[in-house]
Order: C-alpha cells, then structure tokens, then sequence
C-alpha cells in the first residue's frame, strides 16, 4: 500500500492563481481531511469528508474548496491564492471519522507570492 | 483559541538523556490524547496515545503520564536518541467528526 499520497510536493504561484492540491489513498478509508501547518500554529484543519458525496468545513476553511467524488481521492482547490495561504498542506484519512488514527500524507509545501 | 497549549516549543537534550513536554486542554469533553511524531519533510505519524481513565502508558521508550483532574498531560522519552530528534505534537480528540485538535508542536533536538 502507498498510504496517503499528494501532489505536488511544492509550488509557487502568484496571488490570484487557482490552484488544486491532489491527495489520494489506498486504504478504503472513509474519513479524510486537509490541514494546513503554520510555524506556531500548529496543525489546523480546513476541510473534512465522512465519505465520497460529503464534505464539510474545519476550523480554518475560506479560500479553499474540496469535493469527494470517490472514496480514494480528495482534492483541495485554492481558487485565488493569498500570500496567507502560504503554508505546509497536509491530507490524512482514517478509517471511520477521527475517532480512528489518522494517517498523514508527505505535505504540499505552498508558497504565494 | 488553542484548544490544546504545548510547551516547550523547543528543547535540546544530550543523547541518554530525558525529554519531557507538556500539554494542556480545558475541554473535559475530550476523550483520547494521541501524540504525533513527524520528522522534516514527512507527514506527523502516530506516536502513542492514552485515554482518561488512564494515568499512564508506556511504549518502549515512549511514556504519556496524564492527570485528569490538572487536564494535564505529557510525553516523556527515555534514553532520548538523535533519531528522535523531530517536532512531536499532542492533541486532543472529542465527539463528532471533526473535533481533533493538535498543540502548537515542539522541536526536539538530541545532541550526540
């Protein structure tokens, strides 16, 4: 098994650009989630799905979009880049909600200038 | 509002020696504790964690000491290695689908 995978593992983009952040897995889990890690912040999240067909905010969730159209995948879209969102981006899945372990992908380093 | 605090962010400690870092929540709703470990680059993993009615689990090297009724709660590393240097990060998980949340993380340096 891969586990969590994302693409891409670092991008630039210029304020204003769209973007979408790819994360995958392999382990026909459920829940999935996107956070975003910032130096003193630690790791807050942005979207959550309990499953394909349903998403629902985090603490931290204007600026970005997610959909669910399968079980495996779960993009993040940033419609028009701040340099606020400049940061570290996490997926993790894990089986059921997050009353299960989550297991975290390797992170998409994002830079807006 | 940090629903989980952490402290130290850093911390350096000689090889052999003990790593302590501290959390603390305010939320009596929570009900599992996991810390995560994540090293540069990677995503953070699962470390070990504790339930409340639990004061204390240990796992090799790794302790989480926890104090209900401080809402306090620990993870303490023995014989503290250089490949344990990384950012280590508590959290704290309630009800519903989207109640984890996680401590601002400490950097843990182990000198040789």
């Amino acid at each position: 098994n891969a586990g969590v995978t994302q693409t891409p593992k670092f991008q630039v983009l210029k304020t204003g650009q769209s973007m979408t952040l790819q994360c995958a897995q392999d382990m026909n889990h459920e829940y999935m989630s996107w956070y975003r890690q910032d130096p003193g912040m630690g790791l807050r999240l942005i979207h959550y799905s309990v499953g394909a067909g349903i998403t629902d905010q985090g603490e931290v969730p204007n600026g970005y979009n997610v959909s669910r159209s399968t079980t495996e995948d779960f993009p993040l879209r940033l419609l028009s880049a701040a340099p606020s969102q400049t940061s570290v981006y996490f997926c993790a899945s894990s089986a059921g909600t997050l009353r299960g372990t989550q297991y975290f992908g390797p992170g998409t380093r994002l830079l807006v200038l | 509002q940090q629903q989980v605090k952490q402290s130290p962010q850093s911390l350096i400690v000689q090889k052999g020696g003990i790593s302590i870092i501290n959390c603390a929540y305010e939320n009596t709703a929570f009900d599992y504790f996991p810390w995560y470990q994540q090293f540069p680059g990677k995503g953070p993993a699962l470390l070990i964690a504790i339930r409340p009615d639990v004061s204390e689990k240990k796992e090799g090297r790794f302790t989480i000491s926890f104090n209900k009724s401080a809402k306090q709660f620990s993870l303490h590393i023995m014989d503290s290695q250089p490949g344990d240097s990384a950012t280590y990060f508590c959290a704290a998980r309630g009800t519903g689908a989207n109640n984890l949340f996680f401590g601002t993380g400490t950097r843990l340096t182990v000198i040789p």
